[in-house]
């Protein structure tokens, strides 16, 4: 079963530009989480959604934010880049929102450096 | 939530066992041991989860204490591919995804 899928790999933006980063899950898996990892943060759960709709949001601002389609596949977009949005941003998919069976499994992740 | 301590390094020669520690002494009784690891530039990889009792897949054995405020994960027969950061994180049956919490986890080092 092939897992979780990201992509872009990598992206060069620049201050004040947007990105749109995809996620493709897991086959089967329903819910998709987003978090941001940086070095001084560690990881942080930026949101999560679960049959298209928003169940969960961590504390970003406003210009972060996601969207998850029918098929289960998710995209996460960021407006007016700041410096400080450079991060390797990770997709995680699981089969149920909640619950021991349910494992997050995760994506390489997408490298975005905002210059 | 229940927060975990773990070392901040290990280091362990290949071909023997890595052992893993970490405590969780406030951990609820509804709430489950996560063990995940990260390979540099890589997402975490899930190892293997545990309520009270031991468990063992493919990968390695989690060893709960009966008081279930430490846990043990061990790699059998440790190899270079197993150098990477370890986290054990902790996680309510009764929540979902957002309350996941991965700590500063243990940098484990595969000596050749």
């Amino acid at each position: 079963k092939a897992g979780v899928t990201q992509t872009p790999r990598y992206l060069i933006k620049t201050r004040g530009q947007q990105v749109t980063l995809s996620c493709s899950p897991i086959s089967g898996h329903r819910s998709v989480s987003w978090y941001q990892q940086t070095p001084g943060q560690g990881l942080q759960f930026l949101f999560e959604y679960f049959s298209e709709t928003q169940r969960n949001k961590g504390n970003f601002p406003g210009r972060f934010s996601g969207r998850q389609f029918s098929n289960s596949r998710s995209e996460m977009n960021v407006s007016t880049l700041e410096l400080g949005d450079s991060a390797l941003y990770l997709c995680a998919s699981s089969l149920w929102s909640s619950g021991p069976g349910s494992p997050l499994h995760f994506g390489n992740g997408t490298r975005l450096t905002v210059t | 939530d229940a927060k975990t301590t773990q070392p901040p390094s290990m280091d362990c020669a290949e071909g023997r066992a890595a052992n893993l520690p970490c405590n969780h002494s406030t951990i609820s009784g509804n709430e489950y041991v996560y063990w995940y690891r990260q390979i540099h530039s890589q997402g975490p990889q899930y190892i293997i989860h545990g309520l009270k009792n031991n468990e063992t897949n493919e990968m390695a054995s989690l060893i709960i204490t009966e008081d279930r405020k430490s846990s043990t994960l061990i790699l059998p027969h440790a190899t270079l591919r197993d150098t990477a950061v370890y986290y054990c994180i902790v996680r309510p049956t009764n929540f979902g995804n957002e309350k996941l919490t991965f700590g500063t986890g243990t940098r484990l080092t595969i000596i050749p």
